[in-house]
């Protein structure tokens, strides 16, 4: 199994400039989630989903769009990108969003810059 | 005020040291607790998982829940150059509309010198 993977690693973009963050999970997992870290602010959830079809707002979901066609594929869409949107981004998912011993898988995570 | 605190160090100790990690929480309806290892540039990996209160052991590694004082730890044995990273706490309520969802501390940045 590959895991959780994510394209690109880095990318530098201008403000204004639009871009989808890819992420992709080969273990059929149901749950998967974005998280963006900033230094001294930890991880932030931007957007979720409990499975294909089905997403939520997380607690820093303004300027992201996701949406979940596949089980595997879960995209976060910066629509507008602006400087305050620099950050690294981490992708993560689970087998199951109920279990109680469930935890999430962390890709590697896109360096992004927003100039 | 963040629903789950840490303290970001960051904290610096000898080859071989005890090192303690700690996480403090406001909502009593956390009940599973993680312990995220995260090395530079790098994602998080889990590295303890417990629910409720009580203690776990895995190697060099133990996690305390006290669920009466909403206080998390993790104690490192025997402290190597190689535990040199980040450590994030998390946690996840036992019921409710955000079941699936992660609640992180900040992090601690440990270095372990030789």
């Amino acid at each position: 199994n590959a895991g959780v993977t994510q394209t690109p690693k880095f990318q530098v973009l201008k403000t204004g400039q639009s871009m989808t963050l890819q992420c992709a999970q080969d273990m059929n997992h149901e749950y998967m989630s974005w998280y963006r870290q900033d230094p001294g602010m930890g991880l932030r959830l931007i957007h979720y989903s409990v499975g294909a079809g089905i997403t939520d707002q997380g607690e820093v979901p303004n300027g992201y769009n996701v949406s979940r066609s596949t089980t595997e594929d879960f995209p976060l869409r910066l629509l507008s990108a602006a400087p305050s949107q620099t950050s690294v981004y981490f992708c993560a998912s689970s087998y199951s969003w109920q279990g109680s011993t469930d935890t999430q898988y962390f890709g590697p995570g896109t360096r992004l810059t927003v100039l | 005020q963040k629903e789950v605190e840490q303290d970001p160090g960051p904290l610096s100790v000898p080859e071989g040291a005890i090192v303690s990690l700690n996480c403090t929480y406001s909502n009593s309806a956390f009940q599973y607790f993680m312990w995220y290892r995260q090395y530079s540039r790098k994602g998080p990996e889990l590295l303890m998982y417990t629910y409720s209160s009580g203690n776990k052991e895995d190697g060099r590694f133990t996690a305390q829940v006290d669920k009466s004082s909403k206080y998390i730890s993790l104690f490192i044995r025997d402290s190597q150059p190689s535990d040199s990273a980040t450590y994030l706490c998390a946690m996840r309520k036992h019921r409710g509309s955000t079941l699936g969802r992660l609640y992180f501390g900040r992090g601690t940045q440990l270095t372990v010198w030789p």
